[in-house]
């Protein structure tokens, strides 16, 4: 199956600071990639819509400043969490879908565990 | 009420058993139909891929969608401890090029050797 890669796949950092989590997807291009948030025992949450070479769509209720999207190219989104305070903690997994013909298939990368001291 | 209800379980069985996880839907407007399952700790991982009603199986998985009835589900047969894991419905709308998913809560779900 096709590959997301997401880096890094843990991160903690200090209050205040900025935290930058990226997607690739490896083996196909993806015009539009998904960022979701998910805390523990519960489903994912999509956040925002990324397309490359456009902004960003954001779900009602994420903060666009805070969570700061690029999607400079066909296999590359970073998300950025500035500023990030303890309660920014939580799991961020990227999604890429890769488009055919039949079919259009989400394929998910490995998540970033984001803990904030 | 939410768009897609899944059972959240926890769902416990022994090994070798048949397990059959479900979820129903309210948009009569979803064409795709996908399971993902998800290890602890890991992003969910894509097991099958349905469009609109029908069965499709894969080894030991089957994905049934049933379409009048709003009603989807993933058969696991010959179930083994390695199958422990939570397990996402997800579906989308035939919207162009970018689909955006809609999931289902997630079902916790152990294998008991």
């Amino acid at each position: 199956g096709a590959v997301v890669s997401q880096h890094p796949s843990w991160v903690i950092c200090k209050s205040g600071t900025s935290v930058k989590i990226e997607c690739r997807s490896l083996d196909f291009q993806a015009t539009t990639m998904f960022w979701y948030r998910q805390f523990p025992k519960q489903s994912l949450m999509l956040m925002a819509t990324s397309n490359e070479g456009s902004k960003a769509t954001y779900e009602q209720g994420v903060e666009k400043d805070k969570f700061l999207i690029n999607h400079a190219s066909l296999t590359l989104s970073t998300l950025t969490v500035t500023s990030a305070h303890p309660e920014d903690s939580s799991f961020y997994i990227c999604s890429a879908s890769r488009i055919r013909v039949w079919s259009t298939e989400a394929f998910f990368g490995q998540g970033t565990r984001l803990t904030v001291v | 009420q939410k768009e897609v209800e899944q059972d959240p379980g926890p769902l416990s069985v022994p090994e070798g058993a048949i397990v059959s996880l479900n979820c129903t839907y309210s948009n009569s407007a979803f064409q795709y139909f996908m399971w993902y399952r998800q290890y602890s700790r890991k992003g969910p991982e894509l097991l099958m891929y349905t469009y609109s009603s029908g069965n499709k199986e894969d080894g030991r998985f089957t994905a049934q969608v049933d379409k009048s009835s709003k009603y989807i589900s993933l058969f696991i047969r010959d179930s083994q401890p390695s199958d422990s894991a939570t397990y996402l419905c997800a579906m989308s709308e035939a919207s162009g090029s970018a689909r955006q998913l809609t999931f289902g809560s997630g079902t916790q779900l152990t294998v008991l050797p």
